[in-house]
């Protein structure tokens, strides 16, 4: 069973275009995140949910909007697309909110704007 | 400002001989910190942390990792590297009782040679 999964797993589109990538976890977590990793492998949290929550909204372009329809799924639609959001982008889940709780990320979208 | 530092970006060791992969931190109070590994097009994978206690953890697929508070270090060792664990590994911290905002390295590459 997967734990974490999103969809789509590759997305090319043209600049100006609207977007969105699907995450879904079934371990039952409190918690998810959205990571960007760069073409350098960088990883940085973009934003994070609990319960439905925002609770952490890192200094993304409000281009980028997460959404949270339940606890389980957390998807991110994206604005406008810019050639610099190309990435490959990470959705993650923990059991909650504590800094203890490690995080399962799932496979990646990479995104690719011509 | 916090940070996570991974001093090399590749390291290259030969099957059966020992590993080891640094990381240091700068993350203030009392850190919780992380080891993940990510393999080509895959996410990342958790591998062992360390929240308190002992300063030698145990993990996955033989990995240990030794906190030095003095040092700010937490190493990554293997006793016996297997070509199998070549990949991308990646250090985090956060800060103990904060949010489970993960601060990342940039990543060290990790080639085993038979």
């Amino acid at each position: 069973d997967t734990a974490v999964s999103q969809t789509p797993k590759y997305l090319v589109t043209q600049m100006g275009n609207d977007k969105s990538i699907k995450c879904e976890q079934n371990l039952g977590h409190d918690t998810m995140y959205w990571y960007k990793q760069d073409s350098k492998k960088f990883l940085k949290i973009m934003f994070s949910y609990n319960n439905k929550e925002l609770i952490i909204n890192e200094t993304v372009p409000n281009r980028f909007s997460p959404k949270s329809p339940d606890k389980a799924h957390l998807n991110l639609h994206i604005n406008s697309l810019e050639l610099g959001d190309s990435a490959v982008y990470f959705c993650a889940s923990s059991q909650g909110l504590a800094s203890s709780y490690e995080q399962y990320f799932g496979p990646g979208t990479r995104l690719t704007v011509t | 400002a916090q940070s996570v530092a991974q001093p090399e970006d590749q390291v290259n060791v030969a099957e059966g001989n020992p590993l080891t992969v640094k990381c240091t931190y700068s993350v203030s109070g009392n850190p919780y910190l992380f080891w993940y590994v990510q393999y080509p097009n895959r996410g990342l994978q958790f591998l062992l942390k360390y929240i308190t206690g002992d300063n030698l953890v145990k993990g996955s697929y033989g990995f240990e990792a030794e906190f030095n508070k003095s040092q700010t270090s937490f190493h990554l060792k293997k006793p016996s590297a297997l070509v199998s664990d070549s990949a991308l590994y990646f250090c985090a911290g956060v800060r103990s009782g904060g949010y489970n905002k993960l601060i990342f390295g940039a990543g060290t590459r990790l080639a085993v040679h038979p």
